[in-house]
């Protein structure tokens, strides 16, 4: 059973530009998670999500950014118009089940803004 | 209220000696404990987790003491050894609220020395 998968593991990109983050779960789990890693800080909830539906955003920030989870394929976090403080490292986890406890993590995205 | 605050920030130990790490909360309503281990360059890693209803579990090498009146808990690595070098947060959700979102502290890198 594969774990979490996101792609790509390194991106960069120029002010301005658009970022594309990929989350494939665990096998089972129908259920997502994104944080964000600043360097040097610990990581921050951003967004859950079911497939189809987002069920709590309260930790993403206003304007830019935006997470999918559609009934096919993986859950993809945007970020439009990047800039420098959007670098970090972007880590999806996922579940089989809301209401649990074990969340799984993938091995992240990391995001540089020139 | 959805702090939790970690320390110390960073930690060295001689390999054999006990590693110990300490996390506060002020949300009386987490009802879950977990730790994470990450290397670096890689996603967290769920180590050991405690709910509310025990003060202490143990696994291995590591155990979790729970003080809920004190609304703290800490991560003893006993017999360190060069491999658990690498950082460790603590975290607390709300299983029973949406989604279970983990609010990290800060982190503890650890250095085992040889």
């Amino acid at each position: 059973n594969a774990g979490v998968m996101q792609n790509p593991r390194h991106l960069v990109r120029r002010r301005g530009q658009e970022a594309r983050l990929r989350c494939s779960p665990m096998k089972g789990h129908s259920h997502v998670y994104w944080y964000r890693q600043l360097p040097e800080e610990g990581l921050k909830f951003m967004v859950y999500l079911q497939k189809e539906n987002i069920i709590d955003e309260s930790g993403m920030p206003k304007e830019r950014f935006s997470a999918e989870f559609p009934k096919e394929g993986p859950s993809i976090l945007r970020i439009q118009q990047v800039v420098r403080g959007d670098s970090a490292a972007y880590f999806c986890a996922s579940s089989p089940q809301g209401f649990t406890d074990t969340q799984y993590f993938g091995p992240g995205t990391r995001l540089t803004v020139l | 209220q959805q702090q939790v605050k970690q320390s110390p920030q960073s930690l060295i130990v001689q390999k054999g000696g006990i590693s110990i790490i300490n996390c506060a909360y002020e949300n009386t309503a987490f009802d879950y404990f977990p730790w994470y281990q990450q290397f670096p360059g890689k996603g967290p890693a769920l180590l050991i987790a405690i709910r509310p209803d025990v003060s202490e579990k143990k696994e291995g090498r590591f155990t979790i003491s729970f003080n809920k009146s004190a609304k703290q808990f800490s991560l003893h690595i006993m017999d360190s050894q060069p491999g658990d070098s690498a950082t460790y947060f603590c975290a607390a959700s709300m299983i029973k609220a949406a989604g279970n979102k983990l609010t990290f502290g800060g982190g503890t890198r650890v250095l085992v020395k040889p």
